[in-house]
């Protein structure tokens, strides 16, 4: 089975722009969770999709938003984009989002806000 | 609420020696927990989990890991360490809350010839 596949692996962008990432889980998968990466803070969970609806969500601001489609694959977008933004964007997949269940992680979207 | 704390940011150690990486957690409930690897420029890996039974769990490449209730403790271990072992290492407990793993703030394991 293919893993986890995040695009585009990397993106520039500057202040007050707004982007969106894109993460196709593994076939079979349809809990796709969200994580920021930062050397600062770690791994932060941002929230997750289950057949199409947020069933949870971390600590962050409304201007990080996403949402699942129809075939398991999900968005993340960022608005009006802060240089605190800048981080690896992480994109995990299992079955069912179970607490039991592993996790399986793409390579991760490096964004850099200039 | 649960956490994970690492108690060590950085580990050196020669190659072909011992390691431990050290990882508590507090949670009142019962846990699930994992230790995930990443590679530079690289996302994370399962090394491996603990959910219940046998409190001690081993991975394909020789690493092991101790579930200590009463010390709320996962430690990683491995007896010989290689190069290619260089890189940073996630403890992390899941939540009770779906699709949701709490991290501790990672060890750098820096195995040096």
């Amino acid at each position: 089975k293919a893993g986890v596949t995040q695009t585009p692996r990397y993106l520039i962008k500057t202040r007050g722009q707004q982007v969106t990432l894109s993460c196709s889980p593994i076939s079979g998968h349809r809990s796709v969770s969200w994580y920021q990466q930062t050397p600062g803070q770690g791994l932060q969970f941002l929230f997750e999709y289950f057949s199409e609806t947020q069933r949870n969500k971390g600590n962050f601001p409304g201007r990080f938003s996403g949402r699942q489609f129809s075939n398991s694959r999900s968005e993340m977008n960022v608005s009006t984009l802060e240089l605190g933004d800048s981080a690896l964007y992480l994109c995990a997949s299992s079955l069912e989002g179970l607490p039991q269940e592993t996790q399986y992680f793409g390579p991760g979207t490096r964004l850099l806000v200039l | 609420a649960q956490s994970v704390t690492q108690l060590d940011s950085q580990v050196p150690v020669f190659e072909e020696a011992p390691v431990e990486l050290r990882c508590n957690y507090s949670s009142s409930v019962s846990v699930y927990l994992f230790w995930y690897v990443q590679y530079p420029n690289q996302g994370l890996q399962l090394l491996l989990k603990y959910l219940s039974g046998s409190t001690l769990v081993e991975s394909i490449n020789g690493f092991e890991a101790e579930f200590n209730k009463s010390q709320t403790s996962f430690h990683l271990r491995k007896p010989s360490v290689h190069i290619s072992d260089t890189a940073e290492y996630f403890c992390a407990v899941s939540d009770l809350w779906r699709g949701k793993l709490i991290f501790g703030q990672g060890t750098t394991l820096q195995v040096k010839p």
